[in-house]
């Protein structure tokens, strides 16, 4: 499984667009990116999974480069709501039977 | 209505003591997963489980913990003689399809005392 780095926490206010950026440089061929949001107390949330390019959900963004070392979600327009620890995941989703968690970002939402 | 539930939503026990923590999923689902997160800590893989038998455990999952199906319908783990460093939360988790993902039970708080 691929290791990832993203950073430990971010501030931002209502309203604004919040992008938060994950590396995985040894990222492997089979290996899909998948982000979880978790709530304190409560189990993480699945947010949004892409192989390459961008994809989008009513939730949020991924974008994806071409050389896929690095992803990025992004929350549009966050809200008080959206203060939660943000995990980045690499694997091959579809022959793994366990998901790896680092640290995550833990992002603030200020009024 | 949640797809998965947990029962109890938090347990405190004595150090020693037994305890079997469960998970309900609503919908027919083959693959379980147990994680725990001590607090301000990660998330911790324990076990996998599917077509009734465990498909992979980490480290963590030692000779105290086991896992059962016992009726087809409720997934438990069970820690023998638990330990201070045993309090977490423990999270339960089945595998959907639509998406592709692990989805997390709402989790149950253990305190060993």
């Amino acid at each position: 499984l691929a290791k990832t780095t993203q950073p430990i926490s971010m501030d931002s206010y209502e309203g604004q667009e919040v992008n938060i950026t994950c590396s995985h440089n040894n990222i492997a061929t089979n290996d899909y990116i998948t982000w979880y949001q978790q709530f304190p107390s409560q189990g993480p949330r699945f947010i949004i999974q892409g192989y390459k390019t961008k994809v989008t959900n009513e939730v949020a963004s991924l974008f994806i480069p071409a050389d896929r070392k690095s992803s990025t979600l992004s929350l549009p327009r966050v809200s008080l709501s959206d203060t939660a620890v943000y995990y980045c995941l690499v694997g091959d989703m579809y022959n793994t039977d366990k998901l790896i968690f680092g640290t995550g970002t833990r992002l603030q939402v200020f009024p | 209505e949640p797809e998965v539930t947990q029962t109890p939503s938090h347990q405190v026990t004595q150090m020693g003591q037994e305890v079997i923590l469960r998970c309900v999923p609503i919908s027919n689902h083959l693959y379980f997963y147990w994680y725990r997160q001590i607090l301000g800590q990660k998330v911790e893989f324990l076990v996998s489980f599917y077509n009734n038998e465990i498909s992979e455990k980490s480290e963590i999952f030692d000779d105290q913990f086991s896992v059962e199906r016992p009726d087809g319908s409720n997934f438990t783990l069970k820690i023998r003689s638990t330990k201070l460093e045993d309090s977490a939360m423990y999270f339960c988790a089945v595998l959907r399809t639509e998406p592709y993902e692990q989805y997390f039970g709402p989790g149950t708080r253990l305190t060993v005392t």
